[in-house]
């Protein structure tokens, strides 16, 4: 069974950079099917794509975002990541790692738990 | 960009049908996808491909999409279906999409 763990800091200070690691177990990574991506969701609202990467490096994310986030894989480590630059309070949200199939219309088959980062001095 | 539109709230009485409505321009073109989530937990893929279930999804549930709108529709609706309920599609120029979210109440 597939698993997808986030990991990183809950307490993020305005203006500094957010760092999650999402961990996959039960799988690997580096499968050709599969786009590997963030979603959050502030609380109390709704779902927002962050972005995805595929095992090559080839990423894609949303153009709301896009000029501050970086998203990387380590195939070695099973794993991949999320930066987010310059954050402020309204990137304080519940981060989920997920799994996608390279064929979109398929959807998002596998979430992590997801882990709340909160942005506060 | 690309956006989609879910109304706010839906109730449906038990055993009734409910059905959820995401709104977004050409998405009879595109193939969305409806998720469900409940307090607490992570999003949970109900529908893709229109009308295609993933295993362990009742029949119950079902979807079409059409002209600018896609609609899920939950027959026999139960109380454990009360929750959220998302659309998504793919657009080129906005990558994943989102609908705000409609919250299905079971009174």
């Amino acid at each position: 069974q597939l698993q997808l763990q986030e990991s990183g800091p809950g307490l993020v200070k305005p203006s500094e950079t957010l760092s999650l690691i999402c961990t996959v177990s039960g799988g690997s990574i580096s499968s050709p099917s599969y786009y590997w991506g963030w979603i959050r969701q502030p609380p109390g609202k709704g779902l927002e794509y962050i972005g995805s990467i595929y095992y090559s490096g080839s990423t894609y994310s949303n153009p709301s975002v896009k000029s501050r986030v970086t998203i990387s894989v380590d195939t070695s480590r099973n794993r991949f990541s999320l930066k987010l630059t310059s954050v402020t309070a309204a990137d304080t949200a519940v981060y989920y790692c997920a799994r996608h199939d390279r064929r979109q219309w398929l959807g998002i088959d596998y979430w992590g738990q997801g882990t709340l980062v909160t942005v506060s001095s | 960009s690309y956006e989609l539109t879910q109304p706010p709230s839906v109730s449906v009485s038990p055993g009734q049908t409910a059905s959820i409505t995401c709104s977004g321009d050409k998405l009879g073109d595109k193939y969305p996808c409806w998720y469900y989530q409940k307090p607490g937990q992570s999003p949970v893929l109900v529908m893709y491909q229109n009308n295609e279930r993933p295993s362990g999804i009742p029949e119950r549930f079902s979807g079409s999409n059409s002209g600018n709108t896609a609609t899920l529709t939950i027959s026999e609706t139960q109380a454990m279906d009360e929750a959220d309920y998302y659309c998504q599609a793919w657009d080129s120029s906005s990558a994943w999409v989102f609908g705000g979210g409609t919250k299905l109440t079971v009174l």
